[in-house]
């Protein structure tokens, strides 16, 4: 089974600017979730769709957003762009609520 | 508030020793506690998950033990290699796919 895949691996992207995020979750599992990584941070949770509905949301401003697509894909949104949001972008996906999560590679978004 | 301690200093092991990491936590009541490896600039890697009701778990050369009263995990590989060089991370999930880690504990293996 292929694994799951972020697009793009690499972005760079101006203050103020908006930016779209693309994840396809392994073949058959249903739930999408999302994480910023920085080194300051570490990972934290940004919010998680399961069968198109966002079920839980972490503690990041309304600019970050996303949604869930009827075949599992998920993108995410960041609008207004500031230079915290310099991060590594995960999307992790899994079978079902709970268990394992399986991670992409992530998204380097780099704001200047 | 909820609080995840990994040790943030790096462990230094020789190849064959038994590495052991530590996480607790705190203000949590966590369904599962799980365990991760992360390469540089790639995502984590799933290695174990142990539920509330579990004591300990074992994978090959890798052991987690889960105890909710004194609120700690401690991550065990045994007969260690240079390649199990990593960060290793702690996550605890409540359910719903809604993990919260901690920032991770860099192990270095040496020859």
């Amino acid at each position: 089974k292929a694994g799951v895949t972020q697009t793009p691996r690499y972005l760079i992207k101006t203050r103020g600017q908006q930016v779209t995020l693309s994840c396809s979750p392994i073949s058959g599992h249903r739930s999408v979730s999302w994480y910023q990584q920085t080194p300051g941070q570490g990972l934290q949770f940004l919010f998680e769709y399961f069968s198109e509905t966002q079920r839980n949301k972490g503690n990041f401003p309304g600019r970050f957003s996303g949604r869930q697509f009827s075949n599992s894909r998920s993108e995410m949104n960041v609008s207004t762009l500031e230079l915290g949001d310099s991060a590594l972008y995960l999307c992790a996906s899994s079978l079902n609520s709970g268990g394992e999560q399986y991670f992409g590679p992530g998204t380097r978004l780099t704001v200047t | 508030s909820q609080k995840i301690e990994q040790n943030s200093e790096a462990l230094n092991i020789q190849e064959g020793k038994t590495a052991t990491l530590t996480c607790n936590y705190t203000n949590y009541s966590p369904a599962y506690l799980q365990w991760y490896r992360q390469d540089p600039g790639r995502g984590p890697v799933f290695l174990l998950l142990i539920r509330e009701n579990e004591k300990e778990k074992r994978k090959e050369r890798l052991k987690v033990t889960f105890d909710t009263t004194l609120k700690q995990s401690l991550f065990h590989i045994t007969a260690s290699q240079p390649a199990d060089s990593a960060t290793y991370l702690c996550a605890l999930d409540k359910g719903y796919s809604t993990l919260t880690f901690g920032k991770g504990t860099m192990l270095l293996v040496s020859p």
